[in-house]
């Protein structure tokens, strides 16, 4: 079966400092993975996906994530931290036991972002 | 391009009562259609999918049904709310290379 797990549920950095949210997957199938955004009180926004490209993916907003088969992780990375990336980041991987019907969330990480 | 309205946006409802929320895609033909729900503080769960028109998936045993009457609308619906069927409900779309696009959401109290 298909799992994520985040790593951390809460990731506490200062405006201009490196995001860092850890990721990591079980797939028995080759896995597209995904990070999403959630603002409070809205939809989910797709931030990146991976699909067996480029191990490095670059995504909206500055992010990008790194798929490393061997550490079964795809964490999710920014350089430099601003106060708009306080959100709720979900790491996904897609369901290929459906035939890829349906996804699968972790937990979610709340990024916490100070001045 | 393509784009997924959800209404209403809030909706406050007291137990008992019957519920209707509507989801509509535009700008692709027959998408997969996906219901969650996310309750306060916790992950997305999976309520109910659709491949296609008449055709409905259900996740989990519940108080509530879907339906998609038409190839881009998706509704959820109960009966009789329960309180614990308050959470936020999201709407999504399957595009290319399995990604999900999401709804901006229904926002549902029941009291």
């Amino acid at each position: 079966a298909q799992s994520v797990t985040q790593l951390d549920s809460h990731v506490s950095v200062s405006e201009g400092t490196p995001v860092l949210l850890r990721c990591n997957y079980s797939s028995s199938y080759s896995p597209s993975l995904f990070w999403y955004v959630q603002h409070p009180n809205k939809g989910l926004q797709l931030l990146l996906k991976y699909t067996s490209a480029a191990t490095l993916v670059k995504g909206i907003n500055g992010f990008e994530a790194e798929f490393k088969k061997s550490e079964t992780s795809f964490h999710l990375t920014k350089p430099s931290a601003h106060m708009s990336d306080a959100a709720e980041y979900f790491c996904v991987v897609s369901d290929g036991s459906t035939g890829f019907q349906k996804l699968v969330f972790g937990t979610g990480t709340r990024l916490l972002v100070s001045p | 391009s393509q784009t997924i309205h959800q209404w209403p946006a809030t909706l406050v409802q007291p137990v008992g009562s019957p519920l209707s929320l509507e989801c509509t895609v535009e700008g692709t033909s027959n998408p997969n259609l996906y219901w969650y729900r996310q309750a306060a503080g916790r992950g997305l769960q999976l309520l109910f999918y659709s491949v296609g028109i008449g055709q409905i998936s259900s996740e989990v045993p519940q108080n509530l049904s879907a339906s998609r009457p038409q190839d881009r609308q998706f509704i959820l619906s109960s009966k009789k709310l329960l309180l614990s069927d308050s959470g936020f409900y999201l709407c999504a779309w399957r595009g290319y290379a399995e990604t999900q696009y999401f709804g901006p959401g229904t926002r549902l109290l029941v009291l």
